[in-house]
C-alpha cells in the first residue's frame, strides 16, 4: 500500500529552527508537496520538489532525497504565526496526491 | 483569502435532513475537488471534476452527491448522513494542463459537518 508518515505533533521556540520530517512509500513519484493549515483556515501551498536537493523560500525550506523517500520542511526564525499544521503529499504515478496525516507544530515564546 | 469559498462554514444536521454545501472558485480553474478531512487523519479525495466532468470517485457512499453545473461551482448534496460523516469538507480547485503534472491545489476553509 502506500503511506506517509510524519510526526504528529512537535513544539519549538519562538526565534528557533525546527525540521519537520516525512516519510513516503508510493507506486512512483512525481512530486512531493508541503501545505501548511492554521486552525480553521484553509490548507496554502508551501513547496513543492521532484528534484532531490533542497529549495529554500525565505524562512522556509524543503529537502528532498527521492532515493531514501524522504523529505523534510526547515522552518528558521521562527514566529508564532508559524503555529499550525504541516502536511505532506506525495504524487504517484498515476498522478494522484497520496497525504500525511499532517504535523502539528506549537510555538512556545 | 485563496479565492475559493465554501459556504456554508458550520453546519449541524440530523441524519435523516439533506443539506448541501457550496463552493465557489474565482480563480478561473478547470478543475475542482471534494475532500474529507478527519482529526489525525490524511485528507481522502472524494470526488474530482476536471471541465465540469467527473472525473474520479474514490468509492464514496452514495449519500454523497456531486454536482458541477460549471467550471466555478461544485456543490456536494448530503443525505442520511452518519454520526462518522461528521467532519470538515474541503473543496478545492486547481489549473489542469494536458500532459503536465498536476499543480498546487487551492483550499476553501471548508465547511465543519457534524451529524447528531
Amino acid at each position: 500500500g502506500q503511506n506517509i508518515d510524519q510526526p504528529t505533533e512537535m513544539t519549538a521556540t519562538e526565534g528557533a529552527i525546527v525540521q519537520i520530517n516525512c516519510t513516503y512509500q508510493t507506486s512512483g513519484f512525481n512530486g512531493l508537496f508541503w501545505y501548511q493549515q492554521h486552525a480553521g483556515e484553509a490548507p496554502t501551498f508551501l513547496s513543492y520538489n521532484v528534484l532531490d536537493g533542497l529549495e529554500e523560500k525565505g524562512r522556509f525550506s524543503s529537502f528532498l532525497s527521492r532515493s531514501k523517500g524522504y523529505s523534510y520542511l526547515l522552518l528558521k526564525e521562527l514566529q508564532m504565526k508559524d503555529s499550525a499544521s504541516y502536511l505532506c503529499a506525495v504524487l504517484d504515478s498515476n498522478y494522484q496526491l497520496i497525504w500525511g496525516a499532517g504535523t502539528k507544530l506549537i510555538i512556545k515564546p | 483569502e485563496t479565492g475559493v469559498t465554501q459556504t456554508p462554514r458550520h453546519l449541524v444536521m440530523g441524519m435523516t435532513n439533506k443539506k448541501s454545501l457550496k463552493c465557489e472558485q474565482h480563480l478561473g480553474h478547470n478543475a475542482m475537488y471534494w475532500y474529507k478531512q478527519s482529526a489525525k487523519k490524511p485528507l481522502e479525495l472524494m470526488f474530482v471534476y476536471s471541465l465540469e466532468e467527473r472525473v474520479e470517485n474514490n468509492s464514496v457512499p452514495s449519500r454523497f452527491s456531486p454536482e458541477c453545473p460549471n467550471s466555478s461551482h461544485l456543490f456536494l448534496h448530503l443525505h442520511t448522513l452518519q454520526p462518522e460523516d461528521s467532519a470538515l469538507y474541503l473543496c478545492a480547485s486547481s489549473q489542469e494542463l494536458p500532459g503536465v503534472p498536476p499543480g498546487e491545489l487551492f483550499f476553501g476553509e471548508g465547511s465543519r459537518l457534524t451529524v447528531l
